[in-house]
């Protein structure tokens, strides 16, 4: 089975610091994903890529950049974060549309 | 444009009757369409998905959907609900073109004892 993991479960970090998410997937899958879920508004794309170096904003991307060089491996980075990012984060990767997503267990953060 | 709607935010059921999560979307073309499941502080699960073959697709733990194109529904169902099925369900779409895929808002779903 494909495997996504996400690195931490819970991480509670300060305003202001950079924020580390990582997420790595052991089948070569070509594209990654990182959505965060809050409660009412459901999952909202952040970003994506579709292969190594290369990225593309989702409907949320303000405050976040992510990293992948990689192919195994797509970090999320909050430059400076801030308490309206405390939320769960979910990455998740996949082959084929049609084949849907794979998801890690989530990264739940909590900014104080 | 794409978009889903799960008709229902809460479901509560009695364990052992009949589960009904409603889905709608909407889409130009002819999508792919999935069902997720989320437990308590956990990712989210495939349960089964429609990727224009047969219409009633069949999933992991008894569960089924029926996709029906004049209706734009994609409605999750189980004959007997058990406890452990009590979590988050999420409808997903996914267009034919693009790379998005888009969520619904999710349905919550209570068993009963």
């Amino acid at each position: 089975d494909v495997k996504v993991t996400q690195s931490s479960r819970y991480l509670v970090k300060r305003t202001g610091e950079k924020v580390f998410l990582e997420c790595v997937q052991d089948m070569d899958h070509e594209n990654m994903f990182w959505y965060r879920q809050d409660p009412g508004l459901g999952l909202r794309l952040i970003y994506f890529s579709y292969d190594v170096k290369m990225k593309e904003k989702g409907d949320i991307p303000e405050g976040y950049s992510v990293s992948r060089e990689k192919k195994e491996r797509f970090s999320l980075i909050l430059e400076s974060a801030s308490t309206n990012q405390t939320s769960m984060y979910l990455c998740a990767s996949r082959e084929r549309k049609r084949d849907g997503y794979t998801f890690g267990s989530g990264t739940r953060l909590t900014v104080v | 444009a794409q978009s889903v709607t799960q008709l229902d935010s809460h479901v509560s059921v009695s364990e052992g009757t009949p589960v009904l999560l409603r889905c709608n979307y909407s889409s130009s073309y002819s999508p792919s369409l999935f069902w997720y499941v989320q437990h308590p502080n956990k990712g989210l699960q495939l349960l089964l998905k429609y990727t224009s073959a047969a219409t009633l697709v069949k999933g992991i733990n008894g569960f089924e959907a029926e996709f029906k194109k004049s209706e734009t529904s994609f409605h999750l169902t189980k004959p007997s609900a058990h406890m452990s099925d009590a979590a988050e369900y999420f409808c997903v779409v996914s267009p034919l073109t693009g790379n998005q895929f888009y969520f619904g808002t999710g349905t919550s779903l209570t068993v009963i004892p």
